[in-house]
């Protein structure tokens, strides 16, 4: 079985800019939670999707947005790029409370 | 306060011994516990995830939860060089779906 699938896996980009991350959940799982992980503040919770419907938020900026596709496949989007938002962002599928991981997108930001 | 906290290490250890990593939680409504392995450069593993207090084992790895006291602990016994890596605790309550709340990580080195 496939594990969760995360492109780009790395990615460079200026201030300003906006940066578009796609992930693929297992297979049948319906939800995917989106985390970003830095140095300074470990693992931080973004935002849950299940059926294309976004059932949790963390405490980002609405410049971090995301959206659910009906296959379960999902994308988070960063607009106006910050040197902070240089980073490690983890897409995880569940179907009953276990996170399964993905290898995550690390985005520098110049 | 942190709602987790986890002590960052590193820590070192020669093959074969046991490891003990920890966690303590604040928040009593925390029910679903779980650790997490990462390798650098990847995302993390899944090691083990519990909801009751008590001992769950699984091969070499032994996830321990005191509720009572908000702790949670993980034991890798008879440790070997391909454990070197950071390990996280992760708790979550009943309602909050996906979102979890992680302590900072411990590097763990386990030493040939």
């Amino acid at each position: 079985k496939a594990g969760v699938t995360q492109t780009p896996r790395y990615l460079i980009k200026t201030r300003g800019q906006q940066v578009t991350l796609s992930c693929s959940p297992i297979s049948g799982h319906r939800s995917v939670s989106w985390y970003q992980q830095t140095p300074g503040q470990g693992l931080q919770f973004l935002f849950e999707y299940f059926s294309e419907t976004q059932r949790n938020k963390g405490n980002f900026p609405g410049r971090f947005s995301g959206r659910q596709f009906s296959n379960s496949r999902s994308e988070m989007n960063v607009s106006t790029l910050e040197l902070g938002d240089s980073a490690l962002y983890l897409c995880a599928s569940s179907t009953s409370g276990e996170l399964f991981f993905g290898e995550g997108s690390r985005l520098t930001v110049l | 306060q942190k709602e987790v906290e986890q002590d960052p290490g590193p820590l070192s250890v020669p093959e074969g011994a046991i490891v003990s990593l920890n966690c303590t939680y604040s928040n009593s409504a925390f029910q679903y516990f779980m650790w997490y392995r990462q390798y650098s450069r990847k995302g993390p593993e899944l090691l083990m995830y519990t909801y009751s207090s008590g001992n769950k084992e699984d091969g070499r790895f032994t996830a321990q939860v005191d509720k009572s006291s908000k702790y949670i602990s993980l034991f890798i016994r008879d440790s070997q060089p391909s454990d070197s890596a950071t390990y996280l605790c992760a708790i979550n309550w009943k309602t909050s779906g996906s979102r979890l709340t992680f302590g900072e990580g411990t590097q763990l080195t386990v030493n040939p």
